[in-house]
């Protein structure tokens, strides 16, 4: 079973189109939520760490969410330096990954 | 700014040799971690490592790997005899505190085929 389910698996944006990422995970005791970004043929980029369900954390044009079974990665005017894909990832007592949205945004 | 430093950063060797991947975790942090990807999948964790010991590890990571902190500034991963399915990139990472306290950074990766 998966841990960590990240939806849509590609997402399409003008530039300027808000939109949001979904994260949901199964993971009874979740010890922590961490979003980062993947550019084409490097490692992730730390965005942010989510504790608690009610959470927020900001980041220029970037606000994650926390639920008890989901986080959100809201994207508000995006520009086409913003397309990469953003992973999800979740501690219990391992630390894992989602597949990742890959994200394009056209000028 | 401080980074994560891996070599090399693309490795083609033959079925059943010996690879040893190289990494320079930022000098003043703690933790060190091994992560693969194979391609079009997810990132996926191997070991943990800290106090000169593994302190996690997941079933990927088997008699075929280990991993060494061989001075004070190396973190090497050695996969032992090496099988097509270890073709990946493999993420070298470090953190200050433990994982679920602080944040990974990543290197840029050491891909690795298995012909």
């Amino acid at each position: 079973e998966d841990q960590v389910t990240q939806s849509p698996e590609a997402l399409r944006l003008q530039e300027g189109e808000s939109s949001s990422l979904n994260c949901s995970y199964t993971v009874s005791g979740l010890r922590g939520l961490f979003w980062y970004r993947q550019d084409p043929g490097k490692g992730p980029e730390f965005l942010f760490t989510l504790y608690s369900a009610g959470e927020e954390k900001e980041k220029e044009r970037l606000k994650a969410t926390l639920t008890k079974k989901e986080s959100f990665l809201h994207i508000t005017a995006p520009k086409p330096e913003d397309s990469a894909t953003y992973l999800c990832a979740v501690q219990d007592y391992q630390f894992y990954f989602g597949t990742g949205t890959s994200l394009t945004v056209i000028p | 700014e401080p980074e994560v430093t891996q070599t090399p950063s693309h490795q083609v060797t033959q079925m059943g040799q010996e690879v040893i991947l190289r990494c320079v975790p930022i000098s003043n942090h703690l933790y060190f971690y091994w992560y693969r990807q194979i391609l079009g999948q997810k990132v996926e964790f191997l070991v943990s490592f800290y106090n000169n010991e593994i302190s996690e590890k997941s079933e990927i990571f088997d008699d075929q790997f280990s991993v060494e902190r061989p001075d004070g500034s190396n973190f090497t991963l050695k996969i032992r005899s090496t099988k097509l399915e270890d073709s990946a990139m493999y993420f070298c990472a470090s953190s200050m505190d433990r994982v679920d306290t602080g944040e990974l950074f990543f290197g840029e990766g050491s891909r690795l085929t298995v012909l």
